[in-house]
């Protein structure tokens, strides 16, 4: 099973800074068939399903501000928030559909401070 | 609009069995498979299995082999996730949610049911 592991585990963030998560796996989820890596980024608020906002490690999902971006490749990726919102406050995840079993990281909590 | 609505609540007895329903609407059903999803209380989340609306298949994940069982009703869009010899920490949220069908290969989910509450007491 590839395990993701991610840091920090929560993080406090000024409006207006910027938050950054990070998530490693246990091994490569990069595909040479298709150079494509095979990492989602998903933010979940209390009392809701989990929404997807970043898949293929760097490409946004449909309707998403351009203050969350997501880079990396074959192990080690990034979820940036440029300017942190009010509404940005969640957890995150970050996921593998490389092989199953699909794996999830632990989620990052984001607050504001 | 794609929509993914699960049943409601259960609340059920140690070593019974739950079956939650997920009924698609707004996309061809076969053209995406169904995962489901659990999430205890405050923790994060688990896959616990797709199962392909096209031919059918399925594939566990090994925490929960032997208990769980992934099936759908294509004629009313509906895909099924039955959890047997519940226990209390099977207390938990369960998603169904969809990943688009790639040849051999899995997708990201892009769209969650609203989730069904599980509780496992006596």
């Amino acid at each position: 099973d590839i395990v993701m592991t991610q840091s920090p585990d929560s993080l406090a963030v000024s409006l207006g800074e910027r938050a950054t998560i990070n998530c490693k796996s246990s091994q490569s989820v990069l595909s040479s068939s298709n150079n494509k890596n095979y990492l989602a980024w998903y933010q979940q608020k209390p009392g809701q399903p989990p929404k997807v906002l970043i898949y293929w490690a760097s490409t946004r999902d449909s309707g998403v501000p351009d203050r969350f971006s997501g880079s990396g490749s074959g192990t080690d990726f990034t979820l940036t928030i440029s300017s942190l919102q009010a509404e940005d406050v969640a957890v995150y995840y970050c996921q593998q559909y490389y092989s199953t079993p699909v794996t999830f990281g632990g989620g990052t909590k984001v607050e504001i401070k | 609009e794609v929509q993914l609505v699960q049943s409601g609540a259960e609340l059920k007895k140690p070593g019974s069995t739950v079956k939650i329903s997920c009924k698609v609407s707004g996309y061809t059903f076969t053209d995406y498979y169904i995962h489901w999803v659990q999430q205890a209380p405050g923790k994060g989340l688990e896959w616990m299995g797709l199962f392909d609306p096209g031919d059918g298949e399925t594939i566990y994940a090994e925490n929960f082999q032997g208990r769980v069982t992934l099936t759908a009703d294509a004629s009313i869009d509906t895909a099924y996730m039955d959890l047997t010899s519940l226990r209390s920490d099977d207390t938990a949220m369960y998603f169904c949610a969809r990943g688009k069908r790639m040849g051999p290969t899995l997708n990201y989910f892009d769209f969650w049911g609203q989730g069904t509450l599980v509780t496992v007491s006596s």
